[in-house]
């Protein structure tokens, strides 16, 4: 079973920053918090990961509270083309463990 | 980054026979992953494809079902057996593409079973 919960579904204004929230309670010392979208009819896109600090890359910003039991993806000025499934996932890195997957959060952005 | 080149996009099959889905990763990766996702879905883990070693199968997957090869570091194959509209789903590979970095994806199969 994943080990993350999200709100099923999100809308947010375009030009609007879209914060998503996920909870990861029972997350390990040694997991990372990783996330990907899914835009319609494509494979899932890496966005971003972090393990406990703040990170920010060209696509998004992920906070994580100091406790590491949640975390919130922003994307700072949401777009249409940013409509898409959006998946908060906890893993330890490296290539032997798999990503498993709950049911992520369909961001709808709205002109 | 690693970009997986997956084949075919779609197909539309009679039920009864088998369909192989290509996928070939631009850089050598150890593991590659196969994926179902049934419409409305999330993905769904079907097996781990080690370069040199059998597939690992998921509960509920089957090597008779489901067979994999993986011959180079760079390319595998999923083939979907004795087909049922069941099997109607989008199948997707995946890669890592480093330590520490996330997973890439093909763009999907996405197959209907008449």
């Amino acid at each position: 079973d994943a080990k993350t919960t999200q709100p099923p579904s999100m809308d947010c204004a375009e030009g609007r920053a879209a914060n998503l929230p996920c909870n990861h309670s029972t997350i390990s010392g040694n997991e990372y918090v990783y996330w990907y979208r899914q835009i319609h009819s494509q494979g899932p896109q890496y966005i971003i990961h972090g393990l406990k600090n703040n990170e920010t890359n060209e696509m998004a910003s992920l906070i994580i509270t100091e406790d590491r039991k949640s975390s919130t993806l922003i994307l700072p000025h949401a777009t249409l083309r940013d409509t898409a499934v959006y998946y908060c996932i906890v893993r330890v890195a490296g290539s032997n463990y798999q990503l498993i997957w709950g049911a992520g959060t369909k961001l709808i952005i709205k002109p | 980054s690693a970009v997986i080149s997956q084949k075919p996009s779609r197909d539309i099959c009679q039920r009864g026979t088998s369909l192989t889905i290509q996928c070939q990763v631009d850089s050598q990766v150890t593991m590659m992953f196969w994926y179902r996702q049934q419409p409305g879905q999330s993905l769904t883990l079907i097996a781990t494809a080690n370069q040199g070693s059998e597939a690992t199968y998921e509960s509920g997957f089957v090597i008779d079902k489901f067979p994999i090869s993986r011959p180079n570091l760079t390319f595998s194959t999923l083939t979907v057996s004795n087909m049922s509209p069941e099997d109607s789903s989008i199948y997707l590979c995946s890669a890592e593409r480093g330590v520490d970095y996330g997973y890439t994806f093909g763009s999907g199969t996405r197959l209907t079973v008449v």
